[in-house]
């Protein structure tokens, strides 16, 4: 079975500082997919940003980036220059393919931005 | 191109009574998928379909939870008389093919 584990229930960061959130994986899958997604307030899901598990670069989308640790099933999250903006639950999940077509998310993050 | 519809987006049931929630998945999407967030949680998988197939529904509870995704209109995830504990908000995710990063606004449930 997959399984995901967010270790940080809350953090704090100070705005334009960078901050990371941790997210450890567990699978026997040799292929899956690691997704992270933004909550805001207000409840929806914001999709932010992919890594492939046979991706050789870490992936980045603007202020997001991964650092992916293949060997130690770790996907940290980086924010950098965090903004006010960014205050927010963090749900780092894993997508496995075939038959079994569905995520499994962590218990998420909650990210406070402090000016 | 609209993303992904759910309606309504707050649903308010007495015990006892149905509720139906709804998702349009984005234009050309045929895979959908439902996931409930009980409050402080994260989002549990619940049921994938395609167009009128149930692929995996090893997330929904056994009695009283139904869905179906027709060959015309949206997708409807039906519970029969709710109880306090089916309060949470439920989000529904489309795509073309695999699972990903279009999901809907949610449907926040309520039972009184």
């Amino acid at each position: 079975a997959q399984k995901i584990t967010q270790t940080q229930p809350g953090m704090f960061v100070q705005e334009k500082e960078a901050v990371t959130l941790d997210c450890t994986y567990d699978t026997s899958d040799q292929s899956y997919g690691l997704f992270w997604y933004k909550q805001p307030s207000s409840g929806e899901m914001i999709f932010l940003i992919y890594q492939g598990s046979y991706d050789e670069q870490n992936a980045t989308e603007g202020r997001y980036s991964l650092n992916f640790q293949k060997a130690r099933k770790s996907t940290n999250l980086v924010i950098s220059a965090s903004q006010l903006g960014d205050s927010a639950m963090y749900f780092c999940a894993i997508y496995r393919g075939g038959a079994t077509n569905k995520l499994i998310f962590g218990t998420g993050t909650l990210l406070a931005v402090q000016p | 191109n609209a993303g992904v519809m759910q309606n309504p987006r707050h649903l308010v049931r007495r015990r006892g009574q149905e509720a139906r929630l709804r998702c349009s998945p984005m234009k050309g999407h045929s895979h959908v998928y439902w996931y409930r967030q009980l409050p402080e949680e994260g989002l549990k998988f619940m049921v994938y379909l395609q167009k009128e197939n149930i692929i995996d529904e090893s997330g929904m509870p056994k009695e009283r939870f139904s869905a179906e995704f027709p060959k015309e209109g949206p997708s409807i995830l039906r519970i029969q008389q709710v109880v306090r504990g089916d309060s949470a908000a439920y989000f529904c995710a489309s795509s073309p093919d695999s699972p990903g990063e279009y999901f809907g606004p949610g449907t926040r449930l309520t039972v009184t």
